[in-house]
Protein backbone atom coordinates (compact mmCIF):
# COMPACT_ATOMS: atom_id res chain seq x y z
CA UNK A 1 0.00 0.00 0.00
CA UNK A 2 1.36 3.28 -0.70
CA UNK A 3 2.06 5.59 2.10
CA UNK A 4 0.14 8.61 0.02
CA UNK A 5 -3.04 7.85 -2.23
CA UNK A 6 -4.03 11.04 -5.31
CA UNK A 7 -6.31 10.72 -7.73
CA UNK A 8 -4.21 11.54 -10.86
CA UNK A 9 -7.37 13.02 -12.28
CA UNK A 10 -7.47 14.68 -14.44
CA UNK A 11 -10.36 16.95 -13.42
CA UNK A 12 -12.36 19.09 -15.36
CA UNK A 13 -14.54 21.51 -13.80
CA UNK A 14 -15.68 24.95 -15.33
CA UNK A 15 -14.71 28.22 -14.16
CA UNK A 16 -15.78 29.27 -11.05
CA UNK A 17 -16.62 26.19 -9.53
CA UNK A 18 -15.72 24.96 -5.97
CA UNK A 19 -12.89 22.52 -6.48
CA UNK A 20 -11.86 19.50 -4.14
CA UNK A 21 -9.05 18.20 -4.19
CA UNK A 22 -7.88 15.12 -1.26
CA UNK A 23 -5.17 12.87 -0.34
CA UNK A 24 -5.31 9.72 2.00
CA UNK A 25 -2.60 8.33 4.07
CA UNK A 26 -1.64 5.16 6.00
CA UNK A 27 1.26 6.33 8.09
CA UNK A 28 -0.41 7.98 11.38
CA UNK A 29 2.98 9.58 12.25
CA UNK A 30 2.54 12.43 9.53
CA UNK A 31 2.05 15.35 11.12
CA UNK A 32 2.84 18.24 8.42
CA UNK A 33 0.78 18.73 5.52
CA UNK A 34 1.08 20.45 2.60
CA UNK A 35 -0.35 21.22 -0.75
CA UNK A 36 2.29 22.17 -3.51
CA UNK A 37 1.00 23.58 -7.11
CA UNK A 38 3.07 22.37 -10.30
CA UNK A 39 2.33 24.19 -13.13
CA UNK A 40 4.01 22.53 -16.54
CA UNK A 41 7.40 22.84 -16.20
CA UNK A 42 7.74 24.13 -13.59
CA UNK A 43 9.13 23.63 -9.97
CA UNK A 44 6.52 22.98 -7.35
CA UNK A 45 5.49 26.11 -5.48
CA UNK A 46 3.66 25.97 -1.75
CA UNK A 47 0.76 26.70 -1.70
CA UNK A 48 -0.66 25.75 1.91
CA UNK A 49 1.39 24.57 5.16
CA UNK A 50 -0.65 22.94 8.14
CA UNK A 51 0.34 21.28 11.67
CA UNK A 52 -2.03 18.35 12.29
CA UNK A 53 -5.37 18.39 12.22
CA UNK A 54 -7.92 21.61 11.32
CA UNK A 55 -8.63 23.89 8.97
CA UNK A 56 -6.66 27.20 7.61
CA UNK A 57 -8.00 29.66 4.87
CA UNK A 58 -5.75 31.68 2.45
CA UNK A 59 -7.81 33.91 -0.12
CA UNK A 60 -9.53 31.53 -2.36
CA UNK A 61 -7.96 28.68 -0.72
CA UNK A 62 -8.85 26.52 2.06
CA UNK A 63 -7.14 23.57 3.50
CA UNK A 64 -8.46 20.48 5.87
CA UNK A 65 -6.56 18.10 7.68
CA UNK A 66 -8.17 14.91 9.32
CA UNK A 67 -6.06 13.11 10.84
CA UNK A 68 -8.76 10.46 12.58
CA UNK A 69 -9.51 9.74 9.04
CA UNK A 70 -6.44 10.29 7.35
CA UNK A 71 -7.36 12.57 5.05
CA UNK A 72 -6.44 15.97 3.63
CA UNK A 73 -8.12 18.50 1.58
CA UNK A 74 -7.63 20.95 -0.51
CA UNK A 75 -10.97 23.53 -1.89
CA UNK A 76 -10.69 26.34 -4.16
CA UNK A 77 -13.15 28.99 -4.53
CA UNK A 78 -14.07 30.51 -7.44
CA UNK A 79 -11.87 28.69 -9.41
CA UNK A 80 -9.91 30.28 -12.50
CA UNK A 81 -8.49 29.04 -15.40
CA UNK A 82 -5.23 30.45 -13.93
CA UNK A 83 -5.37 27.74 -11.42
CA UNK A 84 -5.13 24.65 -13.96
CA UNK A 85 -2.16 23.17 -13.03
CA UNK A 86 -1.07 19.76 -11.02
CA UNK A 87 -1.87 20.14 -7.32
CA UNK A 88 0.32 17.80 -5.05
CA UNK A 89 -0.10 16.75 -1.51
CA UNK A 90 2.84 16.26 0.50
CA UNK A 91 3.38 15.38 4.50
CA UNK A 92 6.35 14.91 6.84
CA UNK A 93 6.60 13.42 10.12
CA UNK A 94 8.38 15.18 12.88
CA UNK A 95 11.80 16.04 12.28
CA UNK A 96 14.87 14.11 14.02
CA UNK A 97 18.83 14.99 13.68
CA UNK A 98 21.88 13.21 15.47
CA UNK A 99 21.32 9.59 13.61
CA UNK A 100 18.04 9.72 13.67
CA UNK A 101 16.02 8.81 11.19
CA UNK A 102 15.24 12.02 9.38
CA UNK A 103 12.58 12.63 6.49
CA UNK A 104 11.81 14.69 3.62
CA UNK A 105 8.78 15.06 2.24
CA UNK A 106 6.22 12.46 0.94
CA UNK A 107 4.33 13.16 -1.75
CA UNK A 108 1.28 12.19 -3.67
CA UNK A 109 1.15 11.46 -7.31
CA UNK A 110 -1.04 14.89 -8.05
CA UNK A 111 -3.80 15.56 -9.77
CA UNK A 112 -4.04 17.38 -12.71
CA UNK A 113 -6.79 20.09 -12.30
CA UNK A 114 -8.41 22.06 -15.81
CA UNK A 115 -10.54 24.88 -15.33
CA UNK A 116 -12.71 25.71 -18.41
CA UNK A 117 -12.85 29.38 -19.08
CA UNK B 1 15.35 36.95 -6.26
CA UNK B 2 15.46 33.25 -6.83
CA UNK B 3 15.29 31.27 -3.18
CA UNK B 4 16.74 27.93 -4.64
CA UNK B 5 18.38 27.76 -7.79
CA UNK B 6 19.76 25.27 -10.44
CA UNK B 7 21.56 25.08 -13.39
CA UNK B 8 21.40 23.97 -15.71
CA UNK B 9 17.60 24.26 -16.47
CA UNK B 10 17.94 21.49 -19.47
CA UNK B 11 20.29 18.75 -19.93
CA UNK B 12 20.86 16.46 -22.68
CA UNK B 13 24.03 13.99 -22.87
CA UNK B 14 24.42 10.67 -23.67
CA UNK B 15 24.71 7.49 -21.72
CA UNK B 16 27.89 6.74 -20.23
CA UNK B 17 28.46 10.36 -19.66
CA UNK B 18 29.57 11.67 -15.92
CA UNK B 19 27.40 15.13 -15.54
CA UNK B 20 26.21 17.41 -12.66
CA UNK B 21 23.97 19.60 -11.59
CA UNK B 22 24.09 22.59 -9.41
CA UNK B 23 21.71 23.51 -6.55
CA UNK B 24 21.99 26.74 -4.44
CA UNK B 25 19.93 28.11 -1.81
CA UNK B 26 19.49 31.88 -0.20
CA UNK B 27 17.25 31.03 2.40
CA UNK B 28 20.05 30.10 5.15
CA UNK B 29 18.03 26.88 5.55
CA UNK B 30 19.37 23.88 7.26
CA UNK B 31 18.61 21.44 5.07
CA UNK B 32 18.59 20.85 1.49
CA UNK B 33 16.84 17.76 -0.68
CA UNK B 34 17.06 16.22 -4.41
CA UNK B 35 14.11 14.60 -5.34
CA UNK B 36 13.34 13.15 -8.76
CA UNK B 37 10.00 13.39 -10.77
CA UNK B 38 9.45 11.17 -13.46
CA UNK B 39 7.63 10.90 -16.52
CA UNK B 40 4.67 10.16 -14.55
CA UNK B 41 4.82 13.14 -12.73
CA UNK B 42 5.87 11.31 -9.34
CA UNK B 43 7.91 13.23 -6.58
CA UNK B 44 10.27 11.00 -5.12
CA UNK B 45 13.13 11.80 -2.55
CA UNK B 46 16.71 10.94 -3.43
CA UNK B 47 18.78 12.77 -0.94
CA UNK B 48 18.73 14.91 2.00
CA UNK B 49 21.78 16.64 3.55
CA UNK B 50 21.31 18.35 6.53
CA UNK B 51 24.21 20.70 7.97
CA UNK B 52 26.64 19.43 5.48
CA UNK B 53 26.07 15.58 6.44
CA UNK B 54 24.18 13.21 4.39
CA UNK B 55 21.01 12.56 6.64
CA UNK B 56 18.77 10.03 4.74
CA UNK B 57 19.97 8.08 1.57
CA UNK B 58 17.22 6.69 -0.22
CA UNK B 59 17.71 3.18 -2.58
CA UNK B 60 19.52 4.87 -5.40
CA UNK B 61 21.95 3.63 -7.52
CA UNK B 62 25.62 4.68 -5.78
CA UNK B 63 26.14 6.05 -9.49
CA UNK B 64 24.32 9.27 -7.89
CA UNK B 65 26.23 11.36 -5.13
CA UNK B 66 25.06 14.59 -3.54
CA UNK B 67 28.18 16.87 -2.98
CA UNK B 68 27.47 19.66 -0.24
CA UNK B 69 30.75 22.24 -0.55
CA UNK B 70 28.78 24.81 1.96
CA UNK B 71 25.10 24.71 3.40
CA UNK B 72 23.93 26.81 0.59
CA UNK B 73 24.80 24.35 -1.78
CA UNK B 74 24.12 20.81 -2.63
CA UNK B 75 25.03 19.32 -6.30
CA UNK B 76 24.02 16.30 -7.58
CA UNK B 77 27.03 14.31 -9.50
CA UNK B 78 25.92 11.53 -11.91
CA UNK B 79 28.34 9.04 -13.51
CA UNK B 80 28.00 6.28 -16.12
CA UNK B 81 24.26 7.88 -17.11
CA UNK B 82 21.45 5.44 -18.17
CA UNK B 83 18.61 5.91 -20.47
CA UNK B 84 16.29 4.99 -17.32
CA UNK B 85 17.96 8.43 -15.51
CA UNK B 86 15.88 10.71 -17.32
CA UNK B 87 14.04 12.70 -15.53
CA UNK B 88 13.18 16.06 -14.09
CA UNK B 89 15.75 16.44 -11.34
CA UNK B 90 14.68 18.95 -8.48
CA UNK B 91 16.44 20.25 -5.36
CA UNK B 92 14.68 21.79 -2.32
CA UNK B 93 15.66 23.39 0.74
CA UNK B 94 13.99 23.66 4.38
CA UNK B 95 14.48 25.38 7.72
CA UNK B 96 14.67 22.87 9.71
CA UNK B 97 11.88 20.07 11.89
CA UNK B 98 8.45 20.05 9.57
CA UNK B 99 8.78 23.15 8.13
CA UNK B 100 7.67 23.79 4.32
CA UNK B 101 10.54 22.79 1.82
CA UNK B 102 11.13 25.03 -0.91
CA UNK B 103 11.62 24.18 -4.23
CA UNK B 104 13.63 24.77 -7.61
CA UNK B 105 12.38 25.07 -11.18
CA UNK B 106 13.69 21.69 -12.20
CA UNK B 107 16.56 20.21 -14.46
CA UNK B 108 15.24 18.63 -16.98
CA UNK B 109 17.63 15.16 -17.69
CA UNK B 110 17.54 13.88 -20.95
CA UNK B 111 20.56 10.65 -21.76
CA UNK B 112 19.61 9.42 -25.41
Amino acid sequence: QKEVEQDPGPLSVPEGAIVSLNCTYSNSAFQYFMWYRQYSRKGPELLMYTYSSGNKEDGRFTAQVDKSSKYISLFIRDSQPSDSATYLCAMSETYMYSGGGADGLTFGKGTHLIIQP
Amino acid sequence: DTAVSQTPKYLVTQMGNDKSIKCEQNLGHDTMYWYKQDSKKFLKIMFSYNNKELIINETVPNRFSPKSPDKAHLNLHINSLELGDSAVYFCASRVGQGEKAFFGQGTRLTVV
